[in-house]
C-alpha cells in the first residue's frame, strides 16, 4: 500500500523559512517512474502546484515561487523535503505531497495534508 | 488566477449527468495529458481520471474524461449526493515548465 505523510510546523512566523517533510512508504524514491510533487491550498482557494522532483525530469518549481522554494530527496529515508523561505500570511495553506508519475505528471496518491499558518 | 479555466460551480439532481469543462491553451492542455481530481474539504484529493480518459482502479465508470484541442471535460453520470465535492483539472505547461490546475468546480447535487 502506497502512503505519503506530510510533517512540519503548524505555525511559522512571517519571514521565517518553512521546512516540510514528506515521508513515503510502499514505493521507493529511486523508482524510475515515480516522483513526488508538492501542492498547496490556501483557505477557500484552489489547489496550487508548487514543485516536483522526478527521476528523469528532475526538479521543477512554480515560476511565481521559484526564488523561494527548494525541493530535495533522501532516498535512504524515503523522504522528500520542501523548503519555502520568507513566509508571509498569504502562504497560510494546507500543504500536500503526492506521488507523481514521470512524463504524464498526474498525481495518483496524495498525503492527507498538513496545515501551516503564518502568524506572528 | 488559475492557468486552466473551470466553471466555479455546477449542479444537477441525483441520477442526472453533469459535465465539468476545463479550458487551457496550446502550451498545456493542447500539449499534454489532463488529469482530474475530486477533493472533499479536509481530505486528500483523489485522482479520478489520468491521461485524459483513464480511470484508476476503484473509480466507477460513472466518471469519464475526454480532451480535444485545448479543452478537456469530466462527465459524471448517475449523480449521487456523495459526489458533492470540488473537482480540479490538472496538466503540465511546457512554457511555464510547471504543473497547473484549474480553479476548481464545486459540484452540488440538488
Amino acid at each position: 500500500q502506497v502512503t505519503l505523510k506530510e510533517s512540519g510546523p503548524v505555525v511559522v512566523k512571517p519571514t521565517e523559512t518553512l521546512t516540510l517533510t514528506c515521508t513515503v512508504s510502499g514505493f521507493s524514491l529511486s523508482n524510475v517512474r515515480m516522483g513526488v510533487s508538492w501542492v498547496r491550498q490556501p483557505p477557500g482557494k484552489a489547489l496550487e502546484w508548487l514543485a516536483h522532483i522526478l527521476p528523469h525530469d528532475g526538479i521543477s518549481y512554480s515560476p511565481s515561487l521559484k526564488s523561494r522554494l527548494s525541493i530535495s530527496k533522501e532516498i535512504s529515508k524515503s523522504q522528500v523535503v520542501l523548503t519555502m523561505t520568507n513566509m508571509g500570511p498569504v502562504d497560510t495553506a494546507t500543504y500536500y505531497c503526492a506521488r507523481t508519475v514521470e512524463y504524464y505528471y498526474y498525481m495518483d496518491v496524495w498525503g492527507a495534508g498538513t496545515t501551516v499558518t503564518v502568524s506572528s | 488566477q488559475s492557468v486552466l479555466t473551470q466553471p466555479p460551480s455546477v449542479s444537477a439532481a441525483p441520477g442526472q449527468k453533469v459535465t465539468i469543462s476545463c479550458s487551457g491553451s496550446s502550451s498545456n492542455i493542447g500539449n499534454d495529458y489532463v488529469s482530474w481530481y475530486q477533493h472533499l474539504p479536509g481530505t486528500a484529493p483523489k485522482l479520478l481520471i489520468y491521461e485524459d480518459d483513464k480511470r484508476p482502479s476503484g473509480i466507477p465508470d460513472r466518471f469519464s474524461g475526454s480532451r480535444s484541442g485545448t479543452s478537456a471535460t469530466l462527465d459524471i453520470t448517475g449523480l449521487r449526493t456523495g459526489d458533492e465535492a470540488d473537482y480540479y483539472c490538472g496538466t503540465w505547461d511546457v512554457n511555464l515548465r510547471a504543473g497547473v490546475f484549474g480553479g476548481g468546480t464545486k459540484l452540488t447535487v440538488l
